[in-house]
């Protein structure tokens, strides 16, 4: 299994203002995903990060809007930029630790 | 992609009833189907899945179905029991990437 933390576990942003979020696994991990969940919706999936090469983003998501960093095999960040309401959600880092799907506690995320 | 749809989007059943929640996909490519029960305010854990080959499997009081001609899978719960109320996901993986299900959200009447 893959034990993994997120920070922060929740903000509340002015709109126009950027979050950046942490996700650290306590193992090495290929690849490692970002999803946004939004209220009382599914997981979304949002990119892939591979360590070492550009995210994968999917569609309806640009790098501009979600920057993400993957500096190693234990870490990687989620930058949401230019905040609007509709940007209010809950950002899970994901990885997957054969043949399963571990996620993050979730980032909560309020932009006013 | 891949495109995930799950029924119901809610469901209550009696304590001790049984409870079914099916999903279909539309990519035969996709190999590997995994549930997720997601509680308020918590992360998605994983409780069960199966592989394009094989057809059941069960654990417990779940069971997962696998029909890969028609390309949909369902969850059975049998005996539920209030803690079993939650949100549950199915999802269905293509190579290293998950597309979920739109949920079901599943009460258990005490």
């Amino acid at each position: 299994s893959a034990v993994i933390s997120q920070k922060p576990s929740r903000d509340i942003c002015q709109r126009g203002t950027s979050l950046t979020i942490q996700c650290q696994v306590d193992s090495q991990v290929t690849m490692m995903f970002w999803y946004r969940q939004q209220p009382g919706q599914s997981l979304t999936l949002i990119a892939t990060a591979n360590q070492g090469s550009e995210a994968t983003y999917e569609s309806g998501f640009v790098i501009d809007k979600f920057p993400i960093s993957r500096p190693n095999l234990t870490f990687s960040t989620l930058t949401v930029s230019n905040m609007s309401p509709e940007d209010s959600s809950i950002y899970l880092c994901s990885v997957e630790a054969p043949n399963e799907q571990f996620f993050g506690p979730g980032t909560r995320l309020t932009v006013l | 992609g891949e495109n995930v749809e799950q029924h119901p989007s809610t469901l209550s059943v009696q304590e001790g009833d049984s409870a079914v929640i099916k999903c279909t996909y539309s990519d035969s490519a996709s190999n590997y189907f995994p549930w997720y029960k997601q509680e308020l305010g918590k992360r998605p854990q994983l409780i069960i899945d199966i592989r394009s080959n094989v057809g059941e499997k069960k654990d417990q009081r779940i069971a997962v179905t696998l029909n890969k001609t028609a390309k949909h899978f369902s969850l059975h719960i049998t005996e539920t029991q209030p803690e079993d109320s939650a949100v549950y996901f199915c999802a269905a993986s293509l190579g290293n990437q998950f597309y979920f299900g739109t949920g079901t959200s599943l009460t258990v009447i005490p």
